[in-house]
Formats: C-alpha cells, structure tokens, sequence
C-alpha cells in the first residue's frame, strides 16, 4: 500500500507569491492533517480535515488555508508568502481523527 | 536577525546498547501519545504509540513506558543500530477524537560504532 504522497518535494517562491501544496492521504484514510516543521518552532499543527470539514485549526494567520476533496485527497495554500514561512510542510493521514498518523516525505518550501 | 533553532537534546549510544529516550508531556488530558522518528530529509516515521489506559506497550525492538502521575512518557529502544540514528519526538493527543498532535522539541540519538 503506497504512503501519504506530498508534491512538490521541494519549492523556491518569492515574496508576496501564493503557494499551493497537495497531499495524497493513504488509499482508505479518511483524515488528513498538516503540519510545519522549523528550526525555531518544530512541529508545529495547522489544520485537519476529514469528510471535506476543516475539524481543528492551528495558531496560524490566515493566509494559510487549506481544504480537502471527497476522495480525501488534501491541498493548503499560503498566500502572501512571507520569509518566515520557509519551512518544512508536513501531510498526515490516519483512517479517521484520533488514529494514529502517518506522514508523509513533506514539502520544503523555500521564500526568497 | 539570525534566528535561533530550538537545542536538541543528544544522546550517544554505543551500538548495541540499549537507548533510553524521555519526554515529559504538557496535557494531563492527554489520552494518546506516539513516538516518531525522523531521519534526515524525511517525514516522520510511526514507531510505536499508546493510549492513556496503559503504563507499558511493547514492539519490535521498542518499549513505550508512560507515567501519567509525573506526565512522562520514555522509549526504550533494545540493541541500537546504526540505522536507529535520527531524531525521535514524542507527540500528545490531547483528547477526543481529533487529530491534531502536539509534538516535543524531540532528542538526537547518534549511534557509535
């Protein structure tokens, strides 16, 4: 069985960019979470979604959206990119909310 | 300004031995707690998790012990390989049926030849 799939691996946006990332959640999971990964703050949770409803909500501004579609596939965007927000973007799915999760490669994003 | 990284505990470990890595966990609503290990340009990787009704878990090599009365949680790996080297977090559900995991700073375990 193929793992949580993050695409792109590896991004370059400037300042003021929007940026979209996408997730393929493990086939027959059903909730999708995302996380940022930094040197200065760790792990940190943003959102997660199951039946295409946003459940939680991280301590993040809004121009981090996310939503997921009806084949529980999962994309967040960042608009106005700020250089702050380079980071790793972490994907995890899990069967339904409260099971464990399971991550994928993540998505590095790099503002310049 | 030059931006600070959060201090990442070290632990070294001879290969062979056994590693011992803790984490005291912040919720004691906290029902479910699993650890994770990430090795360089990855994600995380599921090693073992356990709920808040149980003090010990075994696995494949792994042992999850959690104290609720000092908030601890440890995971004991047995006869450490070269290829246990990566960073281990230890992550808290704090209840319900959400998913969304609070993550510690996380320890380094580099295993010595």
């Amino acid at each position: 069985k193929a793992g949580v799939t993050q695409t792109p691996r590896y991004l370059i946006k400037t300042r003021g960019q929007q940026v979209t990332l996408s997730c393929s959640p493990i086939s027959g999971h059903r909730s999708v979470s995302w996380y940022q990964q930094t040197p200065g703050q760790g792990l940190q949770f943003l959102f997660e979604y199951f039946s295409e409803t946003q459940r939680n909500k991280g301590n993040f501004p809004g121009r981090f959206s996310g939503r997921q579609f009806s084949n529980s596939r999962s994309e967040m965007n960042v608009s106005t990119l700020e250089l702050g927000d380079s980071a790793l973007y972490l994907c995890a799915s899990s069967l339904e909310p409260g099971r464990v999760a399971f991550f994928g490669q993540g998505t590095r994003l790099t503002v310049v | 300004g030059e931006s600070v990284g959060l201090h990442l505990p070290t632990l070294s470990v001879q290969e062979g031995d056994n590693s011992i890595i803790n984490c005291a966990y912040s919720n004691s609503a906290s029902d479910y707690f699993i650890w994770y290990k990430q090795e360089s340009g990855k994600g995380p990787q599921f090693i073992i998790d356990i709920r808040s009704n149980m003090d010990k878990r075994q696995g494949q090599r792994v042992t999850v012990l959690l104290n609720k009365t000092v908030k601890h949680l440890s995971l004991q790996i047995a006869a450490t390989q070269p290829g246990d080297s990566a960073v281990y977090f230890c992550a808290e559900n704090k209840g319900g049926t959400a998913s969304k995991l609070t993550f510690g700073t996380g320890t380094r375990l580099q295993v010595t030849l």
